[in-house]
């Protein structure tokens, strides 16, 4: 079983829609979890750090959900540079686990 | 300046080779990363190293070596490359201290090709 498991998508969706996935992780014991955003094969860069009682960044909501172990995030009115893959990411001892994403794609 | 670079960027080379990927970071970060990207798989973890003495292994090093030559220098070897190691390569770096020291910071990445 993969450590970080995460619905591959495509999501298509149009501006200004919500879009929302999840993430399920298989360590218990993991520590912090996070979710970067890659575009087109470029380096994966921090969107947020997700905290146990669920956190905002604008337009991105983050929870977590540990009793069953999964993480997800919501897009609220999407814009086209929103369009990327979505890394869910698991901390355990300062190793990082990363799913494999899930792809958004956001139309005019 | 990018605060993580990686040389080269990209590189074709022939089964057998040897080849070396770099790293170089200017955030004064102790801890630095090799991990390996291929479609479908996400990322995966080669060597990682906390400072200059302490190498560890990943989950995949297996025909893998790593050297850490300086706090802000690690560089990746292919001791004899194959065709299976076809892939996008990334380097990160993560610091010690602050709210989040697990963060990790990416450097733009090696994409090698294996013939």
């Amino acid at each position: 079983r993969k450590e970080v498991e995460q619905d591959p998508g495509p999501f298509n969706v149009p501006e200004g829609a919500t879009v929302a996935f999840n993430c399920t992780y298989s360590n218990s014991a993991s520590q912090s979890f996070f979710w970067y955003r890659q575009d087109c094969r470029k380096e994966p860069k921090l969107l947020m750090s997700v905290y146990s009682s669920g956190n905002e960044d604008g337009r991105f909501t983050a929870q977590l959900n540990r009793a069953s172990q999964y993480i997800s995030l919501l897009i609220r009115d999407s814009k086209l540079s929103d369009s990327a893959t979505y890394l869910c990411v698991v901390n355990n001892d300062y190793k990082l686990s990363f799913g494999a994403g899930t792809t958004v794609t956001v139309r005019a | 300046d990018a605060d993580v670079t990686q040389t080269p960027r990209n590189r074709i080379t022939k089964t057998g080779k040897r080849i070396m990927l770099e790293c170089s970071q200017t955030k004064g970060h102790d801890r630095m990363y090799w991990y390996r990207q291929d479609p479908g798989l996400g990322l995966r973890l080669i060597y990682y190293s906390f400072d200059v003495k302490d190498i560890n292994k990943g989950e995949i090093s297996d025909g893998y070596s790593v050297s850490r030559q300086a706090q802000a220098k690690f560089s990746l070897s292919l001791e004899s490359a194959i065709p299976n190691q076809t892939a996008l390569y990334f380097c990160a770096t993560s610091g010690v201290t602050g709210a989040y020291p697990e963060t990790q910071y990416f450097g733009p990445g090696t994409r090698l090709l294996v013939l």
